[in-house]
């Protein structure tokens, strides 16, 4: 059983910049949620994915944006970097059988840096 | 907000039984409590969970109150690479993955 993998490890962008974020869901997953982690907090909900459309969202601007693959892999897109925008993003995927989804396992995560 | 509340620190010495406490008073009917773990700078683990009854898996015990207002995380015979913060959150699936993390418990696992 492959679990979830993200890409890349770490990222170094400039401010106004554009960053994307890939990840590959746990086999059998079909539900992925992306996360912020600035230093010290707690991860925050940016949104989920599942049937490659938005199934929630966080307080987040639309300058964060997501997409999933008929694979169930996702990105995440953010336009206009700031420098707020610099933090660990993670990344889970979970099974969503009915209307509720089961126990999301996080990936390793990417860490951006935002200059 | 966060719907928990958990001790900002714990020690436990190594080989011992830690006892992680959380506290989540408002909790709903169909809400469960869930137990994640996050080592320094790497995606949180997921530990276990449950909904009414006690849990137990390979990695820890989880002891629900009769009422659901509180929980304990036992981890049976801590080691030093159990340090980590610790998260409870109680989540419904129907909302839409929206796992809300506190702050968490810094657990020190001492030689």
């Amino acid at each position: 059983e492959t679990g979830v993998t993200q890409s890349p490890t770490h990222l170094i962008k400039t401010r106004g910049q554009q960053v994307t974020l890939r990840c590959s869901s746990q086999s059998g997953h079909n539900t992925v949620s992306w996360y912020q982690q600035a230093l010290g907090q707690g991860p925050q909900f940016i949104f989920q994915y599942y049937r490659e459309e938005e199934n929630g969202r966080g307080n987040f601007p639309p300058r964060f944006s997501g997409l999933q693959f008929p694979n169930y892999s996702s990105e995440l897109n953010v336009n206009a970097l700031e420098l707020d925008d610099s933090a660990l993003y993670l990344c889970a995927s979970s099974l969503m059988t009915g209307p509720d989804t089961d126990t999301q396992y996080f990936g390793p995560g990417t860490r951006l840096t935002v200059l | 907000d966060a719907k928990t509340t958990q001790p900002p620190s714990m020690d436990c010495a190594e080989g011992r039984a830690a006892n992680l406490p959380c506290n989540h008073s408002t909790i709903s009917g169909n809400e469960y409590v869930y137990w994640y773990r996050q080592i320094h700078s790497q995606g949180p683990q997921y530990i276990i969970h449950g909904l009414k009854n006690n849990e137990t898996n390979e990695m820890a015990s989880l002891i629900i109150t009769e009422d659901r207002k509180s929980s304990t995380l036992i981890l049976p015979h801590a080691t030093l690479r159990d340090t980590a913060v610790y998260y409870c959150i109680v989540f419904y699936g129907g909302s839409q993955g929206n796992l809300i993390f506190g702050k968490g418990t810094k657990l020190s696992v001492k030689p």
